[in-house]
């Protein structure tokens, strides 16, 4: 159990460029979640996988974002045209489709800067 | 539709000194109850959740947590705090039934003065 990984770290940004996160759930899990969090709020849920299928979107998840998770392993979210209120740390959970939200392992975040 | 309220932004307590973090929630349907803490840099870590059953939860580093169904509340709590309990502390909900996401709160950052 090596946790669950995110890439980049951080990544500044200008605004009207297209971003790409990576998520890697620990290995067995196949429920895979993106939380938003902005500063000074808690996380706020973005959407969710059950192996490769996407079941879930917030409306926060405008046109502008689409995630991925072709091989119901790694995860993608891509900003395309960025702005400045995507200013945020972006947060993979992954879970156990048995224990579902009871038990979600979160990453470290990606922290994403649009100048 | 679920939210969570955290009455408290930020919570400054001395070292050995007792703490209350204060949560309320609301929901229409069952509810399971979190509390999860993120230390600068690190990814969230759950603490403790209230699923059913004794209504005082016990969670890692000492602390513990108390879910009042009359009163929507899951007050986090613990008796003597270190410096490295210094932290962000979020209290959070999901429906029992069904629940593939989880409600947040604002947060309270809890600092402990030596």
């Amino acid at each position: 159990d090596t946790g669950v990984s995110q890439d980049p770290r951080h990544k500044i940004t200008k605004r009207g460029q297209n971003v790409t996160f990576r998520c890697d759930p620990i290995s067995e899990h196949n429920r895979l979640y993106w939380y938003r969090q902005t500063l000074g709020q808690g996380p706020e849920f973005l959407t969710y996988f059950q192996n490769e299928a996407q079941l879930e979107k917030s409306r926060l998840l405008s046109d502008r974002f689409s995630a991925e998770r072709p091989k119901g392993s790694f995860s993608t979210l891509e900003i395309q045209r960025t702005e400045q209120g995507d200013s945020a740390m972006y947060l993979c959970a992954s879970s156990l489709s048995g224990q579902g939200v009871l038990k979600q392992y979160f990453g470290p975040g990606t922290r994403l800067t649009v100048t | 539709a679920q939210s969570v309220t955290q009455l408290d932004s930020q919570v400054p307590v001395f070292e050995e000194a007792p703490v209350e973090l204060r949560c309320n929630y609301s929901s229409s349907v069952s509810v399971y109850l979190f509390w999860y803490v993120q230390y600068p840099n690190q990814g969230l870590q759950l603490l403790l959740k209230y699923l059913s059953g004794s209504t005082l939860v016990k969670g890692i580093n000492g602390f513990e947590a108390e879910f009042n169904k009359s009163q929507t509340s899951f007050h986090l709590r613990k008796p003597s705090v270190h410096i490295s309990d210094t932290a962000e502390y979020f209290c959070a909900v999901s429906a029992a039934t069904g629940g593939f996401k989880t409600i947040f709160g604002a947060g309270t950052r809890l600092f402990v003065k030596a």
